[in-house]
């Protein structure tokens, strides 16, 4: 099957500072990706959607500022959470889009970020 | 607004069946998911439904009703690895996936 991997799997850091998450997809091209959020005990929300070359698509509430999203190639997006404060630690998880369908995802195994 | 809706937790005992509901309301519809989702982990994909029925894939089977916006997931033969959230998302009418917040599946011996 489909592989997505994120790096790093785990991040600490101060807050002020600021945390780049890669999403790979490693063995099929992905145009659009897709950035998720999920809280303990809650849903997943989703933040943005990432196309390659273009601009991605911001979900109300998510500021763009903050969270910057660049897709730069068929296989990689990347998530980097700016100036990150205590409330943006979370589970970060990308998904990737299989190509020609819009009813396949695959998932990356997800980020922990914790910010102190 | 667009609305998922499944129970917080259920719990049953190892071998049983049991049967975790979802009813949604979204912009469009362009199938139903459910995944399992363990604690830390990213989910996973259990099934897809976007025409009324039951799709059966082992011990797990999946049933659709698009007039009802209802849905369920019945795990038969539970066994403790099966204790994980469960979570129904819906392919909305701009193929965003639209979550529920999960039911957490508590198996006990």
């Amino acid at each position: 099957g489909a592989v997505v991997s994120q790096h790093p799997s785990r991040v600490i850091c101060k807050s002020g500072t600021s945390v780049k998450i890669e999403c790979r997809s490693l063995d099929f091209q992905a145009t659009t990706m897709f950035w998720y959020r999920q809280f303990p005990k809650q849903s997943l929300m989703l933040m943005a959607t990432s196309n390659e070359g273009s601009k991605a698509t911001y979900e109300q509430g998510v500021e763009k500022d903050k969270f910057l999203i660049n897709h730069a190639s068929l296989t990689l997006s990347t998530l980097t959470v700016t100036s990150a404060h205590p409330e943006d630690s979370s589970f970060y998880i990308c998904s990737a889009r299989w190509p020609d369908s819009y009813n396949e995802q695959f998932f990356g195994p997800g980020t922990r970020l914790t910010v102190l | 607004g667009q609305n998922i809706d499944q129970p917080t937790e259920m719990t049953a005992t190892e071998g049983a069946i049991v049967q975790i509901n979802c009813t949604y309301q979204t912009s469009g519809f362009n199938g139903l998911f459910w995944y399992q989702q363990h604690a830390g982990e990213a989910p996973t994909f259990l099934s897809y439904n976007v025409l009324d029925g039951l799709e059966e894939k082992g011990r797990f089977s999946s049933f659709l009703s698009r007039s009802k916006g209802y849905s369920y997931l019945l795990l038969k033969e539970l066994q403790m690895k099966d204790s994980a959230s469960y979570l129904c998302a819906v392919l909305n009418s701009n193929y965003q996936l639209i979550w529920g917040a999960g039911t957490k599946l508590i198996i006990k011996p």
